[in-house]
């Protein structure tokens, strides 16, 4: 069974400071997405990872996924109150081929304080 | 601009009444889902549908059924609402074709939040 672990589940930040979102997952997969959700709203795309060592950067976010070690990382390079907002990755379920489902992680909410 | 619309958005519900979740796509995709999002647990795959006329299991489809009516539209029935399908459903769709992995990311629809007394 596929389980998909983010850390921290919480996350109070300054402004201007920099900040890592932690994905560990725990069975093989290659594909990896990052998606941001504002409260009350839908969720919105950011990041598709596609294979090893990808990375992927939008202003402020840069994402990375190392499929050996199973973990994708969101960094937020001097974070702006804009970016509060709850982020979750989700893995594509891969036993022998694509099956396009997706398990989400439990989110991590980040708050930017002034 | 549609993309995904969801209907109801809102909905209270008795136990033991029934009810079904309407989503509708019109970005020609293959393949829609069925998510419920809880508090602390994020998102969990109920149902979804590879291609119109089929549809499959997901971590969580205990009773839910769901139809694809056609490739656009796709249903969530709850037969008789418990007090633990209080949530709220998101519906999703994206280009992914059977058999090949997807390098589109799942596009979501706005939600149902849903309350059963």
């Amino acid at each position: 069974e596929l389980k998909v672990e983010q850390n921290p589940l919480f996350l109070s930040m300054q402004e201007e400071k920099n900040y890592t979102i932690y994905c560990n997952y725990s069975t093989t997969s290659d594909r990896l997405y990052w998606y941001r959700q504002d409260p009350g709203k839908s969720l919105e795309s950011l990041f598709v990872l596609l294979s090893n060592g990808a990375v992927k950067q939008e202003g402020r976010l840069m994402a990375s996924l190392d499929t050996k070690a199973r973990l994708s990382t969101l960094h937020i390079t001097a974070a702006v109150h804009d970016l509060s907002a709850t982020y979750f990755c989700a893995v594509e379920l891969n036993y022998g081929g694509a099956t396009n489902k997706l398990i989400f992680g439990t989110g991590t909410l980040l708050a930017v304080q002034p | 601009n549609a993309g995904v619309t969801q209907t109801p958005k809102f909905q209270v519900l008795k136990t033991g009444q029934s009810m079904t979740l309407q989503c509708a796509q019109d970005m020609n995709h293959n393949s829609m889902y069925w998510y419920r999002q809880d508090p602390g647990m994020g998102l969990r795959l109920i149902y979804y549908s590879a291609s119109e006329g089929t549809t499959d299991k997901g971590e969580v489809p205990n009773g839910y059924n769901v139809s694809r009516l056609n490739k656009r539209e796709f249903s969530l029935r709850l037969e008789s609402a418990a007090p633990s399908q209080t949530s709220v459903y998101f519906c999703a769709s994206s280009e992914a074709t059977p058999g090949l992995y997807s390098n589109q990311p799942q596009h979501f629809g706005d939600g149902t939040r849903l309350s059963i007394l």
